[in-house]
């Protein structure tokens, strides 16, 4: 099972909003940044937030990324067709050498 | 525009060894920090470990102890991850791909390496 903890599943209608959770620990979340990534179907995964709540350019202002203590969010709103796909959390772990955690992954469907 | 081109499509014997190329392009290889990620048929995503090219220092995931080593070679741009004793749970698509120059968060992403271990 994955360090960081997502459920494995989210839905909405179009123009809905979602969140998506990723719960931690002190030895990552608690004291690293989160990020989360984007994965389509078929499609190598894709940078959506950094540092908890950053957008690299050309990601729509409709994803925003938040984190509080040991657990983040993912939210989307006004939901598109072209949202639905896996998303990711991920951060450092200060544990075992420093290492990258994923989390489990969240398939998004849109209704 | 910056890209991680990765090599081809292997099927591999169990037991026996593959090694990923991951070729980069539209930036300064020297600087980056190269990390390797798979994912195994309709699971998430792993970790397997990093590469800091310009030191050429490695760390890896417990998990691969023994099993997995990293290089990148500046000269050519190219880094490389190699599995020996391949087992079946070992079939996934092998990612390439580098964290940013803050070293906190991964920016961008090879196409995919298909690995399958197959008698």
């Amino acid at each position: 099972q994955s360090v960081l903890t997502q459920p494995p599943s989210a839905s909405g209608t179009p123009g809905q909003r979602v969140t998506i959770s990723c719960s931690g620990s002190t030895s990552n979340i608690g004291s690293n940044a989160v990020n989360w990534y984007q994965q389509l179907p078929g499609t190598a995964p894709k940078l959506l937030i950094y540092t908890n709540n950053q957008r690299p350019s050309g990601v729509p202002d409709r994803f925003s990324g938040s984190k509080s203590g040991t657990s983040a969010s993912l939210a989307i709103s006004g939901l598109q067709s072209e949202d639905e796909a896996d998303y990711y959390c991920a951060a450092w772990d200060d544990s075992l050498n420093d290492h990258w955690v994923f989390g489990g992954g969240t398939k998004l469907t849109v209704l | 525009q910056l890209q991680l081109v990765q090599s081809g499509a292997e099927v591999k014997k169990p037991g026996s060894s593959v090694k990923v190329s991951c070729k980069a392009s539209g930036g300064t290889f020297s600087t980056y920090t190269i990390t390797w990620v798979r994912q195994a048929p309709g699971q998430g995503l792993e970790w397997m470990g990093r590469i800091i090219a310009i030191l050429g220092i490695a760390n890896h995931a417990q998990k691969f102890q023994g099993r997995v080593t990293f290089t990148a070679d500046k000269s050519t741009s190219t880094a490389y991850m190699e599995l020996s004793g391949l087992r079946s749970e070992d079939t996934a698509v092998y990612y390439c791909a580098k964290f940013d120059n803050s070293g906190f968060y991964i920016d961008y992403w090879g196409q995919g390496t298909l690995v399958t271990v197959s008698s």
